[in-house]
């Protein structure tokens, strides 16, 4: 089953705008990360957070963490045409040591 | 490093067919994953590796699909017979054993087509 679940499943936005992807989660977390995948390519990661963290900053990323709305943000700011990918929230559980990885969310950014 | 290298890129096979997905990861990573991408059910783990030992194979959907890693760098996902419903990509990634849920890198996957 899917740990985590991504809202929007789609997003279109214009070149210079910022775009917001949630998550949501089910169980308690070690950690969450957010992960990119281009139309026919594999996953690469973007960004961790703790769940002792609250936000975290890469670049034009910004991420945030409320483990009691078990609940994450993706925010990509001043989106760019190549941001045009998939972005996929996976959580760590537990003493599991693999990532359960939610549906996504297929952004669109025009040029 | 050239990443987690998978192949082949793409298998279009018949039905009842035996196919076999290969994957060697990043040189020094302990951890190997095997992952399912299709439309309809998104990305589910199907097994794992820790120190070339299968961990965990419960996502493994049924005794047709088997998975070995009989080395460090390298490991293979069989399907024997191959059905329709196997169409997917599958994916395998690794990893460098930090603690719990380290990051992972994936390889470029492999589109297999089941006629």
């Amino acid at each position: 089953s899917q740990q985590g679940e991504e809202d929007p499943q789609a997003l279109s936005i214009q070149e210079g705008e910022n775009a917001t992807m949630n998550c949501s989660y089910k169980t308690s977390i070690n950690n969450l990360q957010w992960y990119r995948q281009n139309s026919g390519r594999g996953l690469v990661h973007l960004i961790l957070i703790r769940s002792n963290e609250r936000e975290k900053h890469s670049g034009r990323l910004r991420v945030t963490l409320d483990t009691s709305k078990k609940s994450s943000s993706l925010l990509i700011t001043a989106s760019r045409a190549a941001d045009t990918a998939s972005y996929f929230c996976a959580t760590n559980s537990g003493s599991a040591r693999q990532l359960t990885f939610g549906s996504g969310t297929q952004l669109t950014v025009l040029p | 490093d050239a990443g987690v290298i998978q192949s082949p890129r793409h298998e279009v096979t018949e039905m009842g067919q035996e196919v076999t997905l290969r994957c060697k990861p990043i040189s020094g990573h302990d951890y190997l994953f095997w992952y399912r991408q299709t439309m309809m059910r998104g990305l589910e783990l199907l097994i794992y590796f820790n120190n070339n030992v299968p961990i965990d194979d419960s996502g493994m959907p049924e005794d047709r699909f088997s998975a070995k890693m009989p080395n460090a760098s390298f490991s293979t996902l069989k399907i024997q017979p191959s059905e329709p419903r196997d169409s997917a990509v599958y994916f395998c990634a690794s990893k460098l054993n930090d603690g719990k849920g380290g990051k992972l890198f994936f390889g470029s996957g492999t589109q297999l087509s089941v006629l």
